[in-house]
């Protein structure tokens, strides 16, 4: 069966400052991986995903993600936080027999 | 364009009564997923539908939930009789076929069973 771990519950950073926010898989076969966010009283959004290419891989709002296939991690990035970014952030993978599985979720915190 | 839209967004009713929620996908999509989000056990899929038919429902918690597509532009999630631990926001989410094609969320319904 595949999973996704996110390792914090909650990360805090200070406006400005460059984020991380950690996810690991397991899953046989080839990934596909994908970040989410979601802010108070609203659906989840899609960031970005990665199916194959370059590790690499640019979303919204200035997210970016990189692949890491021998560590079996898929980290969030983004140089500069705003406080704007503070919300849950969702890491899912799929590409298994079973369908998309979804992270518990990472509170981001940006403090001014 | 018009995103996935639920309604109610609210729902408050006490317990041994129908709660009917319903789910429109954004249009052209083929997959329709079904949602429970909690604190305590997080985000669940309970049931998803390709080209209106059923393919997983595994994550249904027991009868009392059933879920219906009757056609490409409309889902139903209906629980009968409803009970206080069914209280949680309740996602439709709907893409495009494909292991590979990100799903898009509705901003959902929050149930409260008193």
């Amino acid at each position: 069966a595949q999973s996704v771990a996110q390792p914090e519950d909650q990360v805090n950073v200070a406006e400005g400052n460059p984020l991380t926010v950690k996810c690991t898989y397991s899953v046989s076969g080839n990934p596909y991986l994908f970040w989410y966010v979601q802010y108070p009283n609203r659906g989840l959004q899609f960031l970005l995903k990665y199916i194959t290419g370059d590790n690499l891989v640019k979303g919204s709002y200035g997210f970016e993600a990189e692949f890491n296939k021998s560590q079996t991690s898929f980290h969030l990035k983004k140089p500069s936080a705003l406080v704007s970014d503070s919300a849950l952030y969702f890491c899912a993978v799929g590409g298994g027999a079973d369908g998309l599985t979804f992270g518990k979720g990472t509170h981001l915190i940006i403090q001014p | 364009d018009a995103g996935v839209i639920q309604s109610p967004r609210h729902e408050v009713t006490e317990m041994g009564q129908e709660v009917t929620l319903r789910c429109k996908p954004i249009s052209g999509h083929n997959s329709l997923f079904w949602y429970r989000q909690t604190m305590m056990r997080g985000l669940e899929l309970l049931i998803y539908f390709n080209n209106n038919v059923p393919i997983d429902d595994s994550g249904m918690p027991e009868d009392r939930f059933s879920a219906k597509m009757p056609n490409a532009s409309f889902s139903t999630l209906k629980i009968q009789p409803s009970e206080p631990r069914d209280s949680a926001v309740y996602f439709c989410a709907s893409s495009l076929l494909g292991r590979d094609q990100p799903q898009h969320f509705g901003d959902g319904t929050r149930l409260s069973i008193l």
